[in-house]
């Protein structure tokens, strides 16, 4: 089944202490990248990748990092979480960057 | 630059009323347009998309067509269900800025009682 996998769903983490949030899809897409949504902002994206080792800011890059050493996956990285941080993530791949989106199913993420 | 205005939610109908949420955007060049819905506790699922003027999207009876004159990309149902129930997001694709980014609307939250 054509997916996109995240992990994990829901994570509950203290200011500071790093963490990654996983991302794999298994349909073979180039373009791939990271949302935050958040109430009354809706969906804003923070890093995309093009391809394998080609990665760029979005429009709300700070305080992440992500890398894309395989086709597979992409990984998001907080290295020093803050509250603001605190939201739901999705993960997204597409064919290329003007094709339709598939969405993985969220991670909650919540930093005190 | 880019962006997608959606009417505000939420909104609440009877089974078996019609629907129309509506979405315009801002956009140069040629943008593909997309309608996402969000079933609750989901992630977001593709529910028609339309890749140029006068396409027009259909998926389980919803309905939209890309109106360049007008940008704008409604979306229509005849007749709607308890089931589709959920949160609606318009979105544009196009190059330019963030090359890729998918640029959503705020959201309909849309509630059907029976």
């Amino acid at each position: 089944e054509a997916q996109v996998t995240q992990n994990p769903r829901y994570l509950i983490t203290v200011t500071g202490k790093k963490l990654t949030v996983t991302c794999s899809q298994n349909m073979n897409h180039e373009y791939m990248s990271w949302y935050r949504q958040d109430p009354g902002l809706g969906l804003r994206q923070i890093y995309y990748s093009m391809n394998v080792e080609v990665t760029d800011k979005g429009d709300v890059p700070e305080g992440y990092k992500v890398s894309r050493k395989e086709k597979r996956n992409f990984p998001l990285i907080l290295e020093s979480p803050s509250p603001n941080q605190t939201s739901l993530y999705f993960c997204a791949s597409s064919y290329t960057g003007d094709t339709e989106a598939f969405f993985g199913q969220g991670t909650r993420l919540t930093v005190v | 630059g880019n962006s997608v205005t959606q009417m505000e939610g939420p909104v609440t109908l009877s089974e078996e009323a019609f629907l129309t949420i509506n979405c315009t955007y801002t956009a140069t060049g040629y943008p593909s347009l997309f309608w996402y819905v969000q079933y609750p506790g989901e992630g977001l699922q593709l529910l028609l998309k339309a890749t140029k003027a006068d396409d027009k999207g259909s998926n389980k009876g919803f309905e939209a067509t890309y109106r360049k004159e007008t940008t704008s990309f409604h979306l229509e149902k005849g007749s709607v269900q308890v089931s589709d129930s959920a949160v609606y997001f318009c979105a544009l694709r196009g190059y330019g800025g963030s090359q890729g980014n998918l640029i959503f609307g705020k959201g309909t939250k849309l509630s059907v009682k029976p």
